[in-house]
Order: structure tokens, then C-alpha cells, then sequence
């Protein structure tokens, strides 16, 4: 089943504890991203990746790390949370070229205190 | 730079009544937009698109036509069902570097039986 997978799916976690959240997709996707939802703000884009080893700042990344170093994964992670990173966050992936159609995983509840 | 802006809710239905979203977007060229809906505790599904103007997206019973004169990308259903009761969101996405996703804030909609 064609699918982006994330884990963990709920994270209670204390502030300044490093984290990590996986990221992963089996379609084969070039194009990788990662969102924060939050009430009333809708989802805005945190980094984003074009490829292996090619990723870029979105419109959020401040306090945020990702990496690219195979084409199904891209972890994002948190070095130092804080109380303002609990949010909603989803990982998305498409194809480069054609529709922009972007597949969206489950999301990740994360509450920093 | 991009945005999307559409109409506030909560919206509440009764079943078998008309439904209509809003959206209205700003871009600088073509975009692509986007209908995906969010059903409780899920995360983010495709539910329409359409990629020039005059496009007619459609899929589960909503429609929305791409109509690059007025700016906008209304979303409408003939019909709801109790089922239909989620957080709709437009969005856009335009650029050739990046495939970011721009988002309205979403909208709330509850069908009562």
C-alpha cells in the first residue's frame, strides 16, 4: 500500500529534550515536506526537500533540523523543544513534476512542557 | 508572496443540504489548488484538484471549477451526509523550486442527521 508513515504518532516530551520524529514513504517520491498545524493558522510549511542531500528552509524552521540522506526518509528533528513547538505536524511527499499532488502521513501530536 | 484565504467557520448542515466553501487565493502565475479534507483524528487526504484555469475538479459528490478571472476555487456539494462532517482546507501551490503547499485556515463543517 503506496503510504507515508510516521512515528511516534503522540509525544510528550519536556523542554530542551533532543527528539526526533521519522518520516517515511514508499512511493518513491522525490519531494518531501514537513508541516505544523495549528488552530486557526492552518498548516504551514516548516523545511522541504527536492531530493537526496537537497533540502531547504520553508516558511516556519526556526528550531527545527532535517535531513535527507535517503529518498524514502526525512527526519525532522527538534535539538532543544520548547513549549511554542507543540503543535500537529504531518510529513508530505509527491513527485516532482505532474500535479503537485502531495500525500500527507498520519501527523504527529506533539506537547512540549 | 502566495495565500489563501476562505470563509470562517464552524459551518453547521443538516444532512441533504447544499454545501459551499469559499476560497479565494493570491499568486503571482499559475497555480495548482487543492481541496484536501481532514476527517477527526486523521490526517490530510486529497479530495480535489485542478491545474489551469477552468478546470473542473470533482470527487465524493463536491465540485470546485479553477476560475482564474475572480481569483477563486469554491468548493460545493450538492448533498451532505453526516460522513461529510470534517476540516476542509484549500490550498496552492505554485513555484518550480519548491512544491509547498499553501494553505487556508480551514473549515469546520458538521452534518447533523
Amino acid at each position: 500500500e503506496a503510504q507515508v508513515t510516521q512515528n511516534p504518532r503522540y509525544l510528550i516530551t519536556v523542554t530542551g529534550k533532543k527528539l526526533t520524529v521519522t518520516c517515511s514513504q514508499n512511493m518513491n517520491h522525490e519531494y518531501m515536506s514537513w508541516y505544523r498545524q495549528d488552530p486557526g493558522l492552518g498548516l504551514r510549511q516548516i523545511y522541504y526537500s527536492m531530493n537526496v542531500e537537497v533540502t531547504d528552509k520553508g516558511d516556519v524552521p526556526e528550531g527545527y533540523k532535517v535531513s535527507r540522506k535517503e529518498k524514502r526518509n526525512f527526519p525532522l528533528i527538534l535539538e532543544s523543544p520548547s513549549p511554542n513547538q507543540t503543535s500537529l505536524y504531518f510529513c508530505a511527499s509527491s513527485l516532482v513534476g505532474g500535479s503537485r499532488e502531495q500525500y500527507f502521513g498520519p501527523g504527529t501530536r506533539l506537547t512540549v512542557t | 508572496g502566495n495565500s489563501v484565504t476562505q470563509m470562517e467557520g464552524p459551518v453547521t448542515l443538516s444532512e441533504e443540504a447544499f454545501l459551499t466553501i469559499n476560497c479565494t487565493y493570491t499568486a503571482t502565475g499559475y497555480p495548482s489548488l487543492f481541496w484536501y479534507v481532514q476527517y477527526p483524528g486523521e490526517g490530510l487526504q486529497l479530495l480535489l484538484k485542478a491545474t489551469k484555469a477552468d478546470d473542473k475538479g470533482s470527487n465524493k459528490g463536491f465540485e470546485a471549477t479553477y476560475r482564474k478571472e475572480t481569483t477563486s476555487f469554491h468548493l460545493e456539494k450538492g448533498s451532505v451526509q453526516v460522513s461529510d462532517s470534517a476540516v476542509y482546507f484549500c490550498a496552492l501551490s505554485e513555484g518550480s523550486n519548491d512544491y509547498k503547499l499553501s494553505f487556508g485556515a480551514g473549515t469546520t463543517v458538521t452534518v447533523r442527521a
